[in-house]
């Protein structure tokens, strides 16, 4: 089976520039995540998906940051403008179940360093 | 926000032994999970130990959990090499458990 699959693995912008990462599930898993790991500290939760809907999104910092999953499989995490304070591993994750034990699959992630 | 507060931050040991890693949280929660980060790597789900067990075991790894501390504990026996890593706890709440909230993390490295 193969994984979740993420891309680019890293990317440098300058800060103000926009960037978008990109994400594949693993084939048929409803929930998709993405989360924000700052060096150092663990995974933050970004935003959940269940199919193409938003479940969460509280921790989104929704004036810059923007996530869709169209069609309910691929999804793009979107940066516009970046802040210094964004340069982080962006991973996404996958989850099969739809209830209440989830274990979730994680992806290689894309580190993003911002000038 | 992050829930879990693992401890210790860092462990050093030597190959063979065994390693200890602590994890506290604050609220009520439906399972706890482990998982693993190799460096530049993604997680890797280990166990999932659910509120109303109080001990898991797969392999070499020993996972408890003390809901009335608020408390978990991962016990990695015989530790190889390849055991070096970063470990998190990940509580999911009982309201909207599929959300899981990480902690720092330890970071792990066995010495040969």
């Amino acid at each position: 089976e193969a994984g979740v699959a993420q891309s680019p693995r890293y990317k440098i912008i300058e800060k103000r520039q926009s960037v978008a990462f990109w994400c594949n599930p693993i084939s048929g898993h409803a929930t998709l995540y993405w989360y924000q790991q700052i060096l150092g500290q663990g995974p933050k939760l970004l935003i959940q998906f269940q199919n193409n809907g938003v479940v969460d999104d509280s921790q989104l910092p929704k004036d810059r940051f923007s996530a869709e999953r169209l069609k309910g499989v691929d999804s793009t995490l979107k940066i516009q403008p970046a802040k210094l304070e964004d340069s982080a591993v962006y991973l996404c994750a996958s989850s099969p179940l739809v209830g209440p034990y989830n274990e979730q699959f994680f992806g290689p992630g894309t580190r993003l360093t911002v000038l | 926000s992050q829930q879990g507060e693992e401890d210790p931050q860092a462990l050093s040991i030597q190959e063979g032994e065994n390693a200890t890693m602590n994890c506290s949280y604050k609220t009520s929660i439906n399972n706890l999970q482990w998982y693993r980060q190799n460096s530049g790597r993604g997680l890797v789900h280990l166990i999932l130990i659910r509120s109303n067990e109080r001990e898991k075991h797969s392999g070499r790894l020993r996972v408890t959990l003390d809901t009335s501390k608020k408390s978990s504990s991962l016990l990695i026996t015989a530790s190889r090499a390849a055991d070096t890593a970063s470990y998190f706890c990940a509580t999911a709440p009982i309201q909207g458990a599929q959300k899981l909230v990480f902690g720092q993390g330890t970071r792990l490295t066995i010495n040969p």
